[in-house]
């Protein structure tokens, strides 16, 4: 079984730049999360989706941070613009489904962001 | 916001030790308790999914344990090896519509050859 693929791996840009990252989560998982893992912290869940509607984006700081989910499969989360501080890991998972039941989170390698 | 915190922050231990950490959060609404190993470059992998009061859970040479009642869970490596070393998170749910993971910031253990 495949599991989330996310891309790039790595990125580096300037403050006030423009960066997306993209996210393929293990098929038939309709719950698909982005996190924000900060060096020293444990990882902060950004976004939650339930197929393409959101489910809680309460932490998402949305005057820079947008994310979407068509078709309810793949998902692109962006910066724009960046501020040094969201130099960090952003990683996807997915699970089966939110609530309850087989709930297990599975995580893909992450992106690296620097921002200089 | 769910307090989580895991201790020690991090560890080096010599190859073939025995080593633990502890991972507390607060006991009230708990449903379950995750732990995941996060090697460098890696994705995190899950290790446990811990539901029960006095739970155990065993993988090999790790194992851990579960408290709801005063809200901390053990992690437990014997004999550690060279590829043991990671960051091991933990993360407690707790009963509610999405029932979402809340991460502590992890041990970061290192064995040394």
């Amino acid at each position: 079984e495949a599991g989330v693929a996310q891309s790039p791996r790595y990125k580096i840009i300037e403050k006030r730049q423009s960066v997306a990252f993209w996210c393929n989560p293990i098929s038939g998982h309709a719950t698909l999360y982005w996190y924000q893992q900060i060096l020293g912290q444990g990882p902060k869940l950004l976004i939650q989706f339930q197929n393409n509607g959101v489910v809680d984006d309460s932490q998402l700081p949305k005057d820079r941070f947008s994310a979407e989910r068509l078709k309810g499969v793949d998902s692109t989360l962006k910066i724009q613009p960046a501020k040094l501080e969201d130099s960090a890991v952003y990683l996807c998972a997915s699970s089966l489904s939110g609530g309850g039941g087989s709930y297990e989170q599975y995580f893909g390698p992450g992106t690296r962001l620097t921002v200089t | 916001i769910l307090n989580v915190e895991q201790s020690p922050q991090s560890l080096h231990v010599q190859e073939g030790d025995s080593t633990n950490f502890t991972c507390s959060f607060p006991s009230s609404n708990f449903y379950a308790l995750h732990w995941y190993r996060w090697e460098t470059a890696k994705s995190p992998e899950a290790l446990f999914v811990m539901t029960l009061n006095g739970d155990e859970k065993k993988k090999g040479r790790i194992s851990a344990t579960l408290n709801t009642k005063e809200g901390y869970s053990y992690l437990y490596i014997k004999g550690s090896q060279p590829e043991d070393s990671a960051t091991y998170l933990c993360a407690p749910r707790l009963s509610g519509s999405a029932r979402q993971l809340t991460f502590g910031s992890g041990t970061q253990l290192t064995v040394l050859p």
